[in-house]
């Protein structure tokens, strides 16, 4: 079965500070996964994913995360903080053994203070 | 090219009433997805669909119906609406067939049953 959980539902960062969302996930097969930001009253935008290939993997808006097979996770991070920043974050995963469904975190709530 | 587009962009219902939301895709795309966000409780999957004519459940099915009769929508009905389907709901799809592939989300509908 698989499974996301990301640690923390609200993380509060100075404008300037290193973002750190922390994923791990469950899977019994090699996983794809996702890390998507929604902000205010919008819908789900991709960030960036991990298909297998580099386990750095670049995104939008110079997030980036880094796929760790032996610790099960795959934390997004962002090296200093901007205002507009400030969203919720999801962390989702797929694989071959989830049919067609993706299976989503519970999110982080991110807070940008000036 | 729109992407994925939500009808309505907000309704408020009263218990037992029945409403339709329409999702619609220009991408031509054969998976799509009708989710529910909760606070605290990320997305859950209510139905999928795999290409026209086709449906299945997710996560949490009871009380919502769905039908997919063209391949660019994917209709959600809710046949009696009671308060626990107070919610905003979120409409994705998803091309190919490779679990590797992303889902993209429309700007979502926001219910309320009162």
């Amino acid at each position: 079965a698989q499974s996301v959980t990301q640690l923390g539902s609200h993380v509060s960062v100075s404008e300037g500070a290193l973002v750190l969302l922390r994923c791990n996930y469950s899977s019994s097969v090699p996983p794809y996964l996702f890390w998507y930001v929604q902000y205010p009253n919008q819908g789900l935008q991709l960030l960036l994913k991990y298909t297998s290939a580099a386990t750095l993997v670049k995104g939008i808006n110079g997030f980036e995360a880094e796929f760790k097979k032996s610790e099960t996770s795959f934390h997004l991070t962002k090296p200093s903080a901007h205002m507009s920043d400030a969203a919720e974050y999801f962390c989702a995963v797929s694989g071959a053994n989830t049919g067609n469904q993706f299976y989503f975190g519970t999110g982080t709530s991110l807070t940008v203070i000036p | 090219n729109a992407g994925v587009t939500q009808t309505p962009k907000f309704r408020v219902l009263k218990t037992g009433q029945s409403m339709t939301l329409l999702c619609a895709q220009d991408m031509n795309h054969e998976y799509m997805y009708w989710y529910r966000q909760d606070p605290g409780m990320g997305l859950r999957l209510i139905h999928y669909s795999v290409g026209e004519g086709t449906t299945a459940k997710g996560e949490v099915p009871d009380g919502y119906n769905v039908s997919r009769l063209k391949k660019q929508n994917f209709l959600l009905g809710l046949e009696s609406a009671a308060p626990s389907q107070t919610s905003v709901y979120f409409c994705a799809s998803r091309g190919a067939r490779a679990t590797s592939y992303e889902q993209y989300f429309g700007p979502g509908t926001r219910l309320t049953v009162t």
